[in-house]
């Protein structure tokens, strides 16, 4: 039972351009939504997150949307460069369910010159 | 400020045999979790350590234990090692302010990859 899904296993975008990463879920009990960028031999690294009492937050290059109504949650990165190519991870967490990330299977972007 | 260090980095081991995985957490963190990652799976959550006691845990069978110790050194353990252990094992420290508390911002090591033949 997949509560947190990544449809798309990959992405390509040109250098400068949008990159638009999407991540559904499934379960209502989800209040605390987070992005991971993964490096190949690397652990995973906390990009960005956000609340459910919000509908957006802003980090540089990198906004979170979510869209609580859809159980959906975007990750757009403006403008793309090279070195953004890796793999972003979806996840979310429950009230009291301390460090419990429930991840998505992650979407590998490739930044193209 | 060190991060996450686990150990062993890679190991091969053969069905039957059991594995222990070694993490130290970022100084200060008093939160340890563990995960599983293989292929088209993403991470999956094993459990986690706060405080030597055990706070939550995934849905993998009783082969998987864990500890933690009480200068937050966490250890893994997986016995009777199956084919599908074959993974990348991670663990994240986290610091937390009460055991209620819900951060979800973790810090990871790099991984022991496990191969099982």
């Amino acid at each position: 039972d997949q509560q947190v899904k990544q449809n798309s296993p990959s992405l390509s975008v040109q250098e400068g351009r949008i990159s638009i990463l999407n991540c559904d879920y499934t379960n209502s009990m989800f209040d605390y939504f987070l992005w991971y960028k993964k490096y190949p031999a690397e652990g995973p690294t906390f990009l960005i997150s956000i609340s459910s009492i919000k509908d957006k937050n802003e980090d540089g290059r990198f906004t979170v949307f979510l869209n609580k109504s859809a159980k959906h949650l975007s990750l757009h990165i403006v403008p793309s460069q090279p070195g953004d190519s890796a793999v972003y991870f979806c996840a979310a967490s429950a009230k009291g369910g301390g460090n419990k990330l429930t991840f998505g299977t992650g979407t590998q972007l490739k930044v193209e010159l | 400020k060190a991060g996450v260090t686990q150990t062993p980095r890679y190991l091969i081991k053969t069905r039957g045999q059991q594995v222990t995985l070694s993490c130290s957490p970022i100084s200060g963190h008093r939160s340890v979790s563990w995960y599983q990652q293989t292929p088209g799976q993403g991470l999956q959550f094993l459990f986690e350590y706060f405080s030597e006691t055990q706070r939550n845990k995934g849905n993998f069978p009783g082969r998987f234990s864990g500890r933690q110790f009480s200068n937050s050194r966490s250890e893994m353990n997986v016995s009777t090692l199956e084919l599908g252990d074959s993974a990348l094992y991670l663990c994240a420290s986290s610091l937390l302010t009460g055991p209620q508390a819900n951060t979800g911002e973790l810090f990871f090591g790099e991984g022991s990859r496990l191969t099982v033949l």
